[in-house]
């Protein structure tokens, strides 16, 4: 069975700090890994996905295999970065829907 | 707007009721999705529809129901409805069958009392 797990529900930083919002994920199968995130007022859409391998406003993730994670990081966080996020995996290449993970809660703190 | 349109946006209504709602796709979206957001849950998936068929189901309960129209807007029946069952019900659609960016709507929120 496929999962995800965003193990924070809420994540506070200062604005310049660095940031990191976990996903693990549990699949027998080759994965495909998105994040999501849904800002005030605004609909969720999509941040980015591991096989496009770039940045979106600041924002990397890596797929780690090994240790079944796609954290989202950033270097330097901004105010306008709060958000809700969301992990979600699927099958790679495949017809399944997304799975999501609960979501972190992104707070940041002027 | 031709984004994913949901109505209603907010829904209030009674234990043993039924529901509808209403999902409009982005204009040339093919496939519509739905999620359930229960309160400290994530989006849990219920089903997809492409070009008017069942394409895969998550775990929806025998209670809820679906359907895609030829016109590609889709209904989402919620009957015999529990306290439970008060959630977000979003709708996302997609071009085609496999696209992992979905488009998602505002949801309707449905609350059971």
């Amino acid at each position: 069975a496929q999962r995800v797990t965003q193990p924070e529900k809420l994540l506070s930083v200062f604005k310049g700090a660095p940031v990191e919002l976990k996903c693990n994920y549990s699949y027998s199968g080759s994965p495909e890994l998105f994040w999501y995130v849904q800002y005030s007022r605004q609909r969720l859409q999509l941040l980015l996905r591991h096989i496009s391998r770039e940045s979106i406003k600041g924002f990397t993730a890596d797929l780690n295999k090994g240790e079944t994670s796609f954290h989202l990081k950033k270097p330097f966080a901004q105010e306008e970065d709060s958000a809700m996020y969301y992990c979600a995996l699927r099958s790679f290449g495949g017809n399944t829907p997304l799975v999501f993970g609960k979501g972190t809660r992104l707070s940041v703190i002027a | 707007d031709s984004g994913v349109t949901q109505t209603p946006k907010h829904l209030i209504t009674a234990t043993g009721q039924r529901v509808t709602l209403r999902c409009s796709p982005r204009s040339g979206d093919l496939s519509v999705y739905w999620y359930q957001q229960s309160l400290d849950q994530g989006l849990q998936f219920l089903i997809q529809y492409y070009n008017g068929e069942e394409r895969a189901k998550g775990n929806i309960l025998e209670r809820f129901s679906a359907q895609q129209f030829p016109d590609l807007h889709s209904e989402l029946n919620l009957s015999s409805l529990e306290l439970g069952d008060s959630a977000l019900y979003f709708c996302a659609s997609t071009p085609g069958l496999a696209s992992g960016e979905l488009f998602f709507g505002e949801g309707s929120r449905l609350t059971v009392l």
